[in-house]
């Protein structure tokens, strides 16, 4: 396993800023990945994260919105962008620490929008 | 695409009993891998337990263990000895084995909300 941290772990934040959260690992991973996590709502993978290469955004996720760093091999960051009230959410960032076959996952951070 | 589906929104069981979670699975692959995670109340996700398809041996991890039926596409979780720390949203997951390019996405079920009572 791994010991994944996130910071902030809650914002509150008003619309139209943007809001940087970051996660730390403490092994090298090759992987990481961001998650979204809706009110009430399951989790959905909003991009892949490899060190070196620029992230892969899945459907419906666009980097202007959701731009990702990956400086090194155990730190990732996420940026909400231009925020709105729908982005409130609990954002996850999780490694392949076993493999990218066996995801763990940090804390997250609850994201509130007004 | 894959579609993992969760039919129970919410379930309870009194302690040191014994409760099973259903999930159902949607996908055209011959090989992927199926998780339990759990996510209690401080929200941390934690996995719970992993299946490969590949496998015919069900899973278990100590209290937990599942029946994985890949014909009919069924990956339920059993719990034994239910505890009052085993309260929690229980999501059921998919991967494809070779995502290929650097994508392994994992697709959630909406969840299971299991209560459990003393």
């Amino acid at each position: 396993s791994a010991v994944i941290s996130q910071k902030p772990s809650r914002d509150i934040c008003q619309r139209g800023t943007s809001l940087t959260i970051q996660c730390q690992v403490d092994s090298q991973v090759t992987m990481m990945f961001w998650y979204r996590q809706q009110p009430g709502q399951s989790l959905t993978l909003i991009a892949t994260a490899n060190q070196g290469s620029e992230a892969t955004y899945e459907s419906g996720f666009v980097i202007d919105k959701f731009p990702i760093s990956r400086p090194n091999l155990t730190f990732s960051t996420l940026t909400v962008s231009n925020m709105s009230p729908e982005d409130s959410s609990i954002y996850l960032c999780s490694v392949g620490a076993g493999g990218p076959h066996e995801q763990f996952f940090g804390p997250g951070t609850r994201l509130t929008v007004l | 695409a894959q579609t993992v589906t969760q039919s129970q929104p919410e379930m309870s069981v009194q302690e040191a009993e014994t409760v099973t979670l259903s999930c159902t699975y949607d996908t055209s692959e011959s090989n992927y891998y199926l998780f339990w995670y759990k996510q209690p109340p401080s929200r941390q996700m934690i996995l719970v337990i992993r299946q490969e398809a590949y496998k015919q041996q069900n899973a278990t991890e100590n209290r937990f263990s599942v029946n994985f039926q890949k014909a009919a596409k069924s990956f339920s979780l059993k719990i034994s000895d239910s505890q009052l720390g085993d309260t929690a949203m229980y999501f059921c997951a998919f991967m494809k084995t070779h995502s290929g390019g650097s994508n392994y996405k994992l697709t959630f079920g909406k969840g299971t909300l299991l209560t459990v009572n003393p």
